[in-house]
């Protein structure tokens, strides 16, 4: 199975902070996505990427950016945070044929 | 209309009893069907994948697709409290596209 690592699982920030969210897998998966999920709104696509370098924008990317400059890292970043970013943010690799994905355990974002 | 529509629940049950859990969707492009699970705190875990219409089963659960009216299911037998857990359907239309997921629906299985 495909193993996703976010590497922060709680993270307190404060308004107008610069934040990164770093995720790695481990199977070598062209595909990887940013997601958000919060009560009552399930799972929202933020950014996605299908190859190094390659991004492109999903269903809510106002005020997010990303990076890929490996295959197995894709990174999320929030260039000034404020607190309407407070959420559960989630990183998945896959796709594939199905597109069926694997995800990290999350990185729970409270923005101050 | 949304593209996928999920009861929102919560559900509440006993332990022991048959929990049966319902997406419906609008696009007839959907292919894939997928059944995640995802317990307090933790990220999304596959639980079921069918292609196309039709059952498949996994010791307790039961997956079902109803193409011609757009419709899936999720079936739990003698559930347990370890089932407890939100359940979210995805679904996509194939190589490399997007999942579309429903909203979820919080399941809780009371001893």
């Amino acid at each position: 199975d495909v193993k996703v690592t976010q590497s922060s699982r709680y993270l307190v920030k404060r308004t107008g902070e610069k934040v990164f969210l770093e995720c790695v897998q481990d199977m070598d998966h062209e595909n990887m996505f940013w997601y958000r999920q919060d009560p009552g709104l399930g799972l929202r696509l933020i950014y996605f990427s299908y190859d190094v370098k390659m991004k492109e924008k999903g269903d809510i990317p106002e005020g997010y950016s990303v990076s890929r400059e490996k295959k197995e890292r894709f990174s999320l970043i929030l260039e000034s945070a404020s607190t309407n970013q407070t959420s559960m943010y989630l990183c998945a690799a896959g796709g594939g044929y199905t597109g069926e994905l694997f995800f990290g355990e999350g990185s729970r974002l409270t923005v101050l | 209309q949304k593209e996928v529509e999920q009861d929102p629940g919560p559900l509440s049950v006993p332990e022991g009893a048959i929990v049966s859990l319902n997406c419906t969707y609008s696009n007839s492009a959907f292919q894939y069907f997928m059944w995640y699970r995802q317990y307090s705190r933790k990220g999304p875990e596959l639980l079921m994948y069918t292609y196309s219409s039709g059952n498949k089963e996994d010791g307790r659960f039961t997956a079902q697709v109803d193409k011609s009216s757009k419709y899936i299911s999720l079936f739990i037998r003698d559930s347990q409290p370890s089932d407890s857990a939100t359940y979210l359907c995805a679904m996509s239309v194939g190589a490399n596209s997007k999942l579309t997921f429903g909203k979820g629906i919080t399941l809780s299985v009371r001893p």
